[in-house]
């Protein structure tokens, strides 16, 4: 069935660039997305891509898509504190409405 | 800026009784979504509908569920007859015919 892998962890210092990575197994998927979860909040969705696309910038966040790889990830440059959350990758495959979700990873910003 | 709302924020109530979860979904949007989060597990679907119907629902989301969109506004999920393991965060989602759903901030419903 589908399934989407997420790393659950990563520490990084105020001002680097954070990567989150993301791999999910149905091929069909025609949406992929990145969601944000600040404590006691819902899932902000923060950006996706089209399954033809291998690059998405919006800001200070670059998505990049390996379709051959099955892999998704989310680059934040500059990361400042408020990036700290968990980080939700999600797919949508084809035909379908549902998203499916990873278990999510929780970026740590410390100075 | 539109967003989905949903109450209460917090649930609590006793196994074995009934339970809506209700939701303004953003006006406009076509599609609704009830997905749900364990605590320390992935968030996972329950059931989407579209066109006042159940489009397709989940394993999990079995005869003890039902969905219903009573009015123009509200989006609401049933739970007849509450188990312990229905504890979680409930969290509804809408989108318009582009591809991004958007979620409320999330009930939290504690079975005791």
């Amino acid at each position: 069935g589908e399934d989407v892998e997420q790393s659950l962890f990563l520490s990084v210092r105020e001002g680097d660039s954070s990567v989150i990575n993301c791999t999910y197994t149905d091929s069909s998927s025609t949406y992929l997305y990145w969601y944000k979860q600040e404590p006691g909040a819902g899932l902000q969705l923060l950006t996706y891509i089209f399954s033809n696309m291998d690059m998405k910038q919006d800001q200070r966040l670059t998505v990049l898509l390996n379709k051959k790889d099955k892999h998704l990830s989310l680059r934040i440059a500059d990361t400042q504190t408020g990036d700290s959350a968990i980080y939700f990758c999600a797919e949508r495959g084809g035909g379908y409405n549902k998203l499916i979700f990873g278990a999510g990873t929780r970026l740590a910003v410390h100075p | 800026e539109p967003e989905v709302t949903q109450t209460p924020s917090h649930q609590v109530t006793q196994m074995g009784q009934e339970v809506i979860l209700r939701c303004v979904p953003i006006s406009n949007h076509l599609y609704f979504y009830w997905y749900r989060q364990i605590l320390g597990q992935k968030v996972e679907f329950l059931v989407s509908f579209y066109n006042n119907e159940i489009s397709e629902k989940s394993e999990i989301f079995d005869d003890q569920f039902s969905v219903e969109r009573p009015d123009g506004s509200n989006f609401t999920l049933k739970i007849r007859s509450t188990k312990l393991e229905d504890s979680a965060m409930y969290f509804c989602a809408s989108r318009d015919t582009g591809p991004g759903a958007f979620f409320g901030q999330g009930t939290r419903l504690t079975v005791v």
